[in-house]
């Protein structure tokens, strides 16, 4: 099946103690996104990458990091969470290759609930 | 650059009545638009998406959008609301400018009365 994994759903921390939100997807998509989503802020863009090695900074990069050593992994990390950082995060995956238009739909992960105490 | 406007954070409706979900959008490149759509608790699923071929767009539970270039806008309608509409809706950019970075609005909070 078709699908972006995010782990895990929940997860409560202390600030400072660095973590990492993982996200896969099994469907050979290059662009890949995180997106955070606070009350009447809508989604914010964290980071994407359009493709391995292929990493930009969204709207609201500062606390976080990406890396995309492989096509199907994005994985978030939050080197010293602080509690700002609570929020409800998504990882996004689409095709953007060569000859794929840009209205390809947008496949997203289930979501992760991060407090920051 | 692009963005995208959603001019309403919050639309209250009574059930039955049209819905009107408002969305300007910026954009330097044609545009491809899309709307999401997200139930409480739950993640975010396309509603309908704008891809040049046609300038009204149908989706699913009977929702519709249309593109107005002149007016830069994609504003989302739907005849009659059912409670089942209530939920948050995202309208969404792309354009080759940005190879295809997608931009999100900051959604529309729809309240459906009975």
């Amino acid at each position: 099946e078709a699908q972006v994994t995010q782990n895990p759903r929940y997860l409560i921390t202390v600030t400072g103690k660095k973590l990492t939100v993982t996200c896969s997807q099994n469907m050979n998509h290059e662009y890949m996104s995180w997106y955070r989503q606070d009350p009447g802020l809508g989604l914010r863009q964290i980071y994407y990458s359009m493709n391995v090695e292929v990493t930009d900074k969204g709207d609201v990069p500062e606390g976080y990091k990406v890396s995309r050593k492989e096509k199907r992994n994005f994985p978030l990390i939050l080197e010293s969470p602080s509690p700002n950082q609570t929020s409800l995060y998504f990882c996004a995956s689409r095709l953007t290759g060569q000859g794929i238009g840009t209205n390809e739909k947008l496949f997203f992960g289930s979501g992760t609930q991060l407090s920051v105490l | 650059a692009q963005s995208v406007t959603q001019l309403d954070s919050h639309v209250s409706v009574s059930e039955g009545t049209p819905v009107l979900l408002r969305c300007n959008y910026s954009s330097s490149y044609s545009p491809s638009l899309f709307w999401y759509v997200q139930h409480p608790n739950k993640g975010l699923q396309l509603l309908l998406k704008y891809t040049s071929a046609a300038t009204l767009v149908k989706g699913i539970n009977g929702f519709e959008a249309e593109f107005k270039k002149s007016e830069t806008s994609f504003h989302l309608t739907k005849p009659s609301a059912h409670m089942s509409d209530a939920a948050e809706y995202f309208c969404v950019v792309s354009d080759w400018g940005s190879q295809g970075n997608l931009i999100f609005g900051k959604g529309t909070k729809l309240s459906v009365k009975p």
